[in-house]
């Protein structure tokens, strides 16, 4: 059973254009949730998170927004750049356990078409 | 900055062999784990630590043994290995001990091939 589902394996975007990706959960104990970027070859990196007490963080050009009644939560990138393109994935903890049952998405591959 | 260290990058195991995944951090972390990515499955939790002398089981360990001897490293075995085996492997490192929600550290990853 998926409890974090990123349901669009792929996503095209032009270059300077908003890329939107979803992320959906069906634990309602999750309250803290991160982006995580990985490029070909490399081990994913942090990117952005957000505590289930806000429903909007943003760093720079990155803004995570979350929606709790909905179980749902997007990444904005504004404006999308080519060195975006990779694979996000969006993680969910619980509180109890924090990293020990960190669940994954099955991430979205980000292409930016310059 | 070594940051966190896997190695090796690639092998290619027949079916029933053993081999050790290494993963080393320079970053004094309390808290190491190993993950799995497969197509369409995302990253699964293998097994995990909290510190040296101390390791637990994740969503999907078994044919996996771990142990912590050490603070910095955190290898992963796999006894007997199986085709079901075959994946990318990424070690993970945090500051924080058990609960916390701290971002991960990974390793560049092992792609691993089981025969």
């Amino acid at each position: 059973d998926q409890q974090v589902k990123q349901n669009s394996p792929s996503l095209s975007v032009q270059e300077g254009r908003i890329s939107i990706l979803n992320c959906d959960y069906t634990n309602s104990m999750f309250d803290y949730f991160l982006w995580y970027k990985k490029y070909p070859a490399e081990g994913p990196t942090f990117l952005i998170s957000i505590s289930s007490i806000k429903d909007k963080n943003e760093d720079g050009r990155f803004t995570v927004f979350l929606n709790k009644s909905a179980k749902h939560l997007s990444l904005h990138i504004v404006p999308s750049q080519p060195g975006d393109s990779a694979v996000y994935f969006c993680a969910a903890s619980d509180p109890n356990f924090g990293n020990e049952k960190l669940t994954f998405g099955t991430g979205t591959r980000l292409t930016i078409i310059p | 900055n070594a940051g966190v260290t896997q190695t090796p990058k690639f092998q290619v195991l027949k079916t029933g062999q053993s081999m050790t995944l290494q993963c080393a951090q320079d970053m004094n972390h309390e808290y190491m784990s190993w993950y799995r990515q497969d197509p369409g499955m995302g990253l699964r939790l293998i097994h995990y630590s909290v510190g040296a002398g101390i390791t637990d089981q994740g969503e999907v360990p078994n044919g996996y043994n771990v142990s912590r001897s050490t603070t910095e490293d955190f290898p992963l075995r796999l006894l007997s290995a199986a085709p079901s085996q075959t994946s990318v492997y990424f070690c993970a490192s945090s500051p924080g001990t058990a609960a916390t929600n701290e971002k991960l550290f990974f390793g560049s990853g092992t792609q691993l091939s089981v025969l």
